[in-house]
């Protein structure tokens, strides 16, 4: 089955600088790379996704890129606001394939902090 | 707020009991999912059902078990708990069977 690893497992950084997390996966037929954020208390929330046949994607402060031939995508966060601090997860899942439904497979999470 | 609604939102009980969890999905949704989240094993995918039958099943173990109704409601049944059980229990949901999937706030679920 598919295997998603995430690191760094923590991640600190200074108000107005970029975080950057890495995830890397294992089964070739994922297609789906989702990130949640994880506030404490709370439910993961969707906050980014990118599909297979694009190489990057962004929304404001947070861009994901996708390099389908290594098999890793990446987290980007720029101009960090404390309010970026949370638990924050990649997926992956091979969409579109009704045997496998859309079952997400989480990395391990990396926690954030951004110091004022 | 997602739009996905989980109850109870705590739960306490002892080892050997059985609880049932409710999830009640975006407006619209087909597809439910159940997560669970403990600290040594992370998220972990656990099953889903699109438009009341199943459709992936994951590490689930036989002592769980779940359902999805003809409203479109879900709950995740919990038999012979054990300590090991203790986590957070999240149903997420999907319109259609392959696409984005919002999660609801998750049931702490504590076993002693």
């Amino acid at each position: 089955g598919e295997n998603v690893e995430q690191h760094p497992s923590t991640l600190s950084v200074q108000e107005g600088d970029s975080a950057v997390i890495k995830c890397t996966y294992s089964d070739s037929a994922s297609n789906y790379f989702p990130w949640y954020k994880q506030e404490l208390g709370k439910g993961p929330q969707l906050i980014i996704d990118i599909r297979s046949n694009v190489g990057e994607k962004k929304d404001q402060r947070i861009a994901v890129t996708l390099n389908k031939t290594a098999k890793h995508f990446s987290l980007h966060i720029t101009e960090t606001q404390p309010e970026d601090s949370a638990v924050y997860f990649c997926a992956a899942s091979a969409s579109g394939i009704k045997a496998a439904g859309n079952k997400l497979t989480f990395g391990g999470g990396t926690r954030v902090l951004v110091k004022p | 707020d997602s739009g996905v609604t989980q109850t109870p939102k705590h739960l306490i009980t002892a080892t050997g009991q059985r609880v049932t969890l409710r999830c009640s999905p975006r407006s619209g949704d087909l597809s439910v999912y159940w997560y669970q989240q403990s600290l040594d094993q992370g998220l972990q995918f656990l099953i889903q059902y699109y438009n009341g039958e199943e459709r992936a099943k994951g590490n689930i173990l036989e002592r769980f078990s779940a359902q999805q109704f003809p409203d479109l409601h879900s709950e995740l049944n919990l038999s012979s708990l054990e300590l090991g059980d203790s986590a957070l229990y999240f149903c997420a949901s999907s319109v259609e069977g392959d696409t984005e999937a919002f999660f609801g706030q998750g049931t702490r679920l504590t076993v002693v």
